[in-house]
């Protein structure tokens, strides 16, 4: 079975840093090229990042394009996305997603508030 | 970037009635190359993540129930669920792949009239 799980989320002020992570089980990880896409709350979703299954390519949304890194680690079957520069409209659900969609994370929550 | 326009913003149906989600997209994603429209239809509980029901815009994922259907080509879409059951009650997402950088419609939320 397909298991992909996000953490690190948590509450941080505006202008602090959090490194959320998806660890990947049941696939070839390896493999997959990976997306972050996020749902601020009662809002829709919103692709914030990709990253090739080789670390190769990489985009970014522009709404934190120069802000969040997204990385990944084969090795570990592990997905990053560091986020710097927090504003309050980060606030959001991060979740991971394969490149198909085929498998989502059940996301972990970001708050930034003062 | 590729704009996802979805209508209605919401829309209430009978049970065992016809619900219709139409998606419009501000350029085509219908590749030439291989004669593939690059939209995918999402379904969205409560406290869930988005699950993929429909690729190339018609496809159906396995286990889809085959009362949801898709269709449409190059810029317009739509997605039917052909009698609604009370398990159909989400918010419904279309998207693009045509560009790595994804783009979602609005959503459209179903519910029981």
């Amino acid at each position: 079975e397909v298991q992909l799980v996000e953490s690190g989320g948590g509450l941080v002020q505006p202008g602090g840093s959090l490194r959320l992570s998806c660890a990947a089980s049941g696939l070839t990880f390896s493999t997959c090229s990976m997306n972050w896409v996020r749902q601020a709350p009662g809002k829709g979703l919103e692709w914030v990042s990709y990253i090739s299954s080789t670390s190769i390519t990489i985009y970014y949304a522009e709404s934190v394009k120069g802000r969040f890194t997204i990385s990944r680690d084969n090795a570990k079957n592990s997905l990053y996305l560091q986020m710097n520069s927090l504003r309050d409209e980060d606030t959001a659900v991060y979740y991971c997603a394969t490149s198909g969609g085929d498998y989502w994370g059940q996301g972990t929550l970001v708050t930034v508030s003062s | 970037d590729i704009v996802m326009t979805q209508s209605p913003d919401s829309l209430a149906v009978s049970l065992g009635e016809r619900a219709t989600i139409n998606c419009k997209s501000s350029q085509s994603v219908l590749y030439s190359s291989n004669n593939k429209n690059y939209l995918g239809w999402y379904q969205q509980k409560p406290g869930q993540p988005p699950k993929k029901l429909i690729y190339w815009a018609s496809t159906r994922e396995s286990g889809v129930p085959d009362r949801i259907s898709g269709s449409g080509s190059g810029t317009d879409f739509t997605l039917t669920i052909s009698s609604l059951q009370a398990e159909d009650v989400a918010v419904y997402y279309c998207q693009q792949y045509y560009t790595t950088s994804w783009t979602f419609g609005q959503g459209t939320k179903v519910e029981i009239k």
